[in-house]
């Protein structure tokens, strides 16, 4: 079974500085792996996707992230914040071949003036 | 595209009504998912359909939770004799097809008083 582990409930940053969103997988195989991004009383949105080349992938406004096989890992960066990048951001997994996407439990990310 | 859409946005019920809430998914999409959010337990899987049936309800309260796609422009998901543990914010999303992303709605937040 596959799992999903952000290690971080919440994270402060001030604004302009960067950031790191750590996540964690769990899975044998090569996964398609997702961050979403949660707005107050919205919906997840997409903020990108990865399943293979570049283990650098580029996102909407400014974000990326970076898989890591060797270390289960696909972490999301942002050089320089903004107090808008306030919300919660979901790590996501699903198995190669697979429908049902398995999310991690969240971050809520808090930037400050 | 109006996206996922969700209806109604809120609804409050008293302790043994019954609650239906309304998906409309974005339309070619083969799979719809649904999905219960609350601060404690953060995102909760319940059940999936594709191509309009049932695959996975393995996340589904057995005793009063039913979801039902009787065509493809619609899902619902029906809460018999609602508790309040029941109050939450129920998430629909859908998506293309195998390992592709899903497109939410803003959720329907139900209260139980």
């Amino acid at each position: 079974a596959q799992s999903v582990t952000q290690p971080d409930a919440r994270v402060t940053v001030s604004e302009g500085a960067s950031l790191q969103l750590r996540c964690k997988y769990s899975y044998s195989g090569t996964p398609y792996l997702f961050w979403y991004v949660q707005y107050p009383r919205q919906g997840l949105q997409l903020l990108l996707k990865y399943y293979s080349g570049d283990p650098v992938v580029q996102g909407v406004n400014g974000f990326e992230a970076e898989f890591s096989k060797s270390n289960s890992s696909f972490h999301l960066r942002k050089a320089s914040v903004h107090w808008s990048d306030s919300a919660v951001y979901f790590c996501a997994l699903s198995r190669t071949g697979g429908y049902k996407v398995v999310f991690g439990s969240g971050t809520r990310l808090l930037v400050s003036p | 595209n109006a996206g996922v859409i969700q209806t109604p946005r809120h609804k409050v019920t008293g302790k043994g009504q019954e609650a239906t809430l309304w998906c409309e998914p974005i339309s070619g999409h083969s799979a719809v998912f649904w999905y219960r959010q609350t601060i404690v337990q953060g995102l909760e899987f319940l059940t999936y359909f594709r191509n309009q049936a049932p695959i996975d309800d393995s996340g589904m309260p057995k005793e009063r939770f039913s979801a039902q796609m009787p065509n493809q422009s619609h899902s619902t998901l029906k809460i018999q004799s609602t508790q309040p543990q029941d109050s939450a914010v129920y998430l629909c999303a859908s998506s293309l097809g195998v390992n592709s992303d899903y497109t939410f709605g803003s959720g329907t937040r139900l209260l139980v008083i």
